[in-house]
């Protein structure tokens, strides 16, 4: 089983459209979770840190669900720069951090 | 941004080359990876410094060789590789892998094609 899991996708939805993304993770002892974009040959970049129940940061809102070890990752009002890969990251302490494969977004005017 | 920074941003090697790979980060962290980026593939973790002292190595062929300096700099030492090892390799820094948070800063990477 693997450690993060996510749907890949394709996620194709029009502009000012709200759209959710769920990640699975395994290891209970899991206790921070990221989520980062991915632009095309490009290195991921921070999009939103989760330490508790969830964050949110204008469009986006990470929810988390300790009970059945999943987070979320909604945006609202979807624009065309948000068109990217969205990965989720759990970390479990020491050196257990994990990435999920991505979950591939595309934003259509 | 130039948070973190990679050199090359390309190369292409033969399977007898010995090259190497750079990395700098001037965020004042104290914590450096290097990951591995496949198509299709989760970002793989291969290497981890903490205050300048490895605490990772998943498992890396032998053909990676590490090496961390100063909490600043990091560098990947690569010789006799194989073609499937072309890949991203991405390097990533922290604060300090057990501060609590643990949000990593990744460089642009470095696109690597072993013929």
């Amino acid at each position: 089983r693997k450690e993060v899991e996510q749907d890949p996708g394709p996620f194709n939805v029009p502009e000012g459209a709200t759209v959710a993304f769920n990640c699975t993770y395994s290891n209970s002892a899991s206790q921070s979770f990221f989520w980062y974009r991915q632009d095309c040959r490009k290195e991921p970049k921070l999009l939103m840190s989760v330490y508790s129940s969830g964050n949110e940061d204008g469009r986006f809102t990470a929810q988390l669900n300790r009970a059945s070890q999943y987070i979320s990752l909604l945006i609202r009002d979807s624009k065309l720069s948000d068109s990217a890969t969205y990965l989720c990251v759990a970390w479990a302490g020491a050196n257990n951090l994990f990435f999920g494969t991505g979950t591939r977004l595309t934003v259509i005017p | 941004e130039t948070g973190v920074t990679q050199t090359p941003r390309h190369l292409v090697m033969g399977m007898t080359n010995k090259k190497s790979l750079k990395c700098e980060q001037h965020l004042g962290h104290n914590a450096m990876y290097w990951y591995k980026q496949s198509a299709k593939k989760p970002l793989e973790l291969m290497f981890v410094y903490n205050f300048k002292e490895q605490t990772e190595n998943n498992s890396v062929p032998s053909r990676f060789s590490p090496e961390c300096p100063n909490s600043s700099h990091l560098f990947l030492h690569l010789h006799t590789l194989q073609p499937e090892d072309s890949a991203l390799y991405l390097c990533a820094s922290s604060q300090a892998r057990d501060s609590g948070r643990n949000e990593q800063f990744f460089g642009p990477g470095t696109r690597l094609t072993v013929l």
